[in-house]
């Protein structure tokens, strides 16, 4: 079965640049979630979108942004990145036409971004 | 808001013994409860989840967890493990939305798990 597909797998930038991170949920999901994890860390809930509109925040910087598209992939975007930004960055996806199901979210294998 | 807690950083265990990861919850409205395991450089993928009826649940590969509303507690267990087993396992958490919950997936801090010959 298709999974939550994260592009790039690596990423590795300098300090005040720029990065997109991508995500293409399972097919039909219609909600997409970002999750940080730094090293050693647990993951942490950064945003999420239903049907192309933010749905929930978490603690995610104001350098940050996202958006999920009509095809229902969404980006991450990251600016003026720091040090402390280095991370594996998870996306999920869920339905939320399934019922008690729609509370499962299936992720992605990450992006791990480092920044030098 | 909810909160996870894994009482166990790091668990050793010898190969083919039985293990239990701990797991507990707070929470002030009902959760559906999950875990995730982790293998070394790779992603999150869903092991067990507790979404309703039966309150044990089982894993293909011979994991299960129990969900003790009174002692709000989650615990995953297999009675045999094998080192393709070592992995970090997460404790996860999301609340009932239709009591006002958040989709979001709170987890616990993670067991990473050494199964050794």
């Amino acid at each position: 079965a298709a999974g939550v597909i994260q592009s790039p797998r690596h990423l590795i930038k300098e300090k005040r640049e720029t990065a997109t991170l991508k995500c293409y949920p399972i097919p039909r999901h219609d909600t997409v979630y970002w999750y940080q994890q730094g090293p050693g860390q647990d993951p942490q809930f950064l945003i999420s979108f239903y049907e192309k509109m933010q749905s929930d925040k978490g603690s995610i910087p104001d350098r940050f942004s996202a958006q999920q598209f009509s095809d229902y992939h969404s980006e991450l975007n990251m600016s003026s990145l720091e040090l402390g930004d280095s991370a594996l960055y998870f996306c999920a996806s869920s339905s939320q036409t399934s019922g008690l199901a729609k509370n499962i979210q299936y992720f992605g294998a990450g992006t791990r971004l480092s920044v030098l | 808001a909810q909160s996870v807690t894994q009482l166990d950083s790091q668990v050793p265990v010898f190969e083919e013994a039985p293990v239990e990861l701990r797991c507990n919850y707070s929470s002030s409205v009902s959760v559906y409860l999950f875990w995730y395991v982790q293998y070394p450089n790779q992603g999150l993928q869903l092991l067990l989840k507790y979404l309703s009826g039966s309150t044990l649940v089982e894993s293909i590969n011979g994991f299960e967890a129990e969900f003790n509303k009174s002692q709000t507690s989650f615990h995953l267990r297999k009675p045999s493990v094998h080192i393709s087993d070592t992995a970090e396992y997460f404790c996860a958490v999301t609340l009932d939305l239709t009591q006002g919950g958040s989709e979001k997936l709170v987890f616990g801090k993670g067991t990473k798990l050494t199964v050794n010959p």
